[in-house]
């Protein structure tokens, strides 16, 4: 089974530009995650989707960063514009439905690593 | 707002020696997972524990559950430089099965 993809692998940006990551979940997983760890922390979730719909995203900063998953497969997430504090990873999970906590867990991608300077 | 702290943050010993990390909080879960991450890489899950007092053994892994379900801790015996990486924990809510992720514990085995 393919894993979760994610790319750019790497992105190096200045402050106030745009980024934008993508992610390719496990087919028919119908949950994707977005989540920002910095360095030395562990994952910080920002936005859950169940399909294309929005489960939570009470932790997205939404004066600079978007997310959609349109058709429910494919999700991208932007930032707009990007501070310096945003250098981090940028992980994409997926799971088979929202009990994963209990069940198969979460199939994480290898990350975005962004660096705004 | 529940919290999972990990203990210790940084671990670095050698080869061969037994080691215990901690996953602890003052709220219960419905479950509790430890995952592993190497650089540069998404973390992996392990193993999931579910009910409280449960122990499940993964080759030289042991994983505990607490028996109140606050508290998980992960035994590693005659650890080997393969096992360096970040241990993560996280656990789920009752209500909604949302993962509540621990900072981590960063492990060095040194050959």
């Amino acid at each position: 089974e393919a894993g979760v993809a994610q790319s750019p692998r790497y992105k190096i940006i200045e402050k106030r530009q745009s980024v934008a990551f993508w992610c390719n979940p496990i087919s028919g997983h119908a949950t994707l995650y977005w989540y920002q760890q910095i360095l030395g922390q562990g994952p910080k979730l920002l936005i859950q989707f169940q399909n294309n719909g929005v489960v939570d995203d009470s932790q997205l900063p939404k004066d600079r960063f978007s997310a959609e998953r349109l058709k429910g497969v494919d999700s991208t997430l932007k930032i707009q514009p990007a501070k310096l504090e945003d250098s981090a990873v940028y992980l994409c999970a997926s799971s088979l439905d929202l009990g994963a906590g209990v069940g198969s867990g979460y199939t994480f991608g290898s990350g975005t690593r962004l660096t705004v300077v | 707002t529940q919290l999972l702290e990990q203990s210790p943050q940084f671990l670095s010993i050698q080869e061969g020696e037994n080691l215990t990390v901690y996953c602890n909080s003052s709220s219960v879960f419905s479950s509790l997972q430890w995952y592993r991450q190497e650089p540069g890489e998404g973390p992996v899950l392990l193993v999931t524990v579910v009910t409280g007092g449960e122990v499940k053994k993964l080759k030289r892994l042991t994983f505990q559950f607490g028996d109140a379900r606050k508290d998980s801790s992960l035994h590693i015996t005659a650890a080997q430089p393969g096992d360096t990486g970040l241990y993560l924990c996280a656990g789920a809510e009752v209500s909604n099965y949302q993962l509540i992720w621990g900072a981590g514990t960063k492990l060095i085995i040194k050959p």
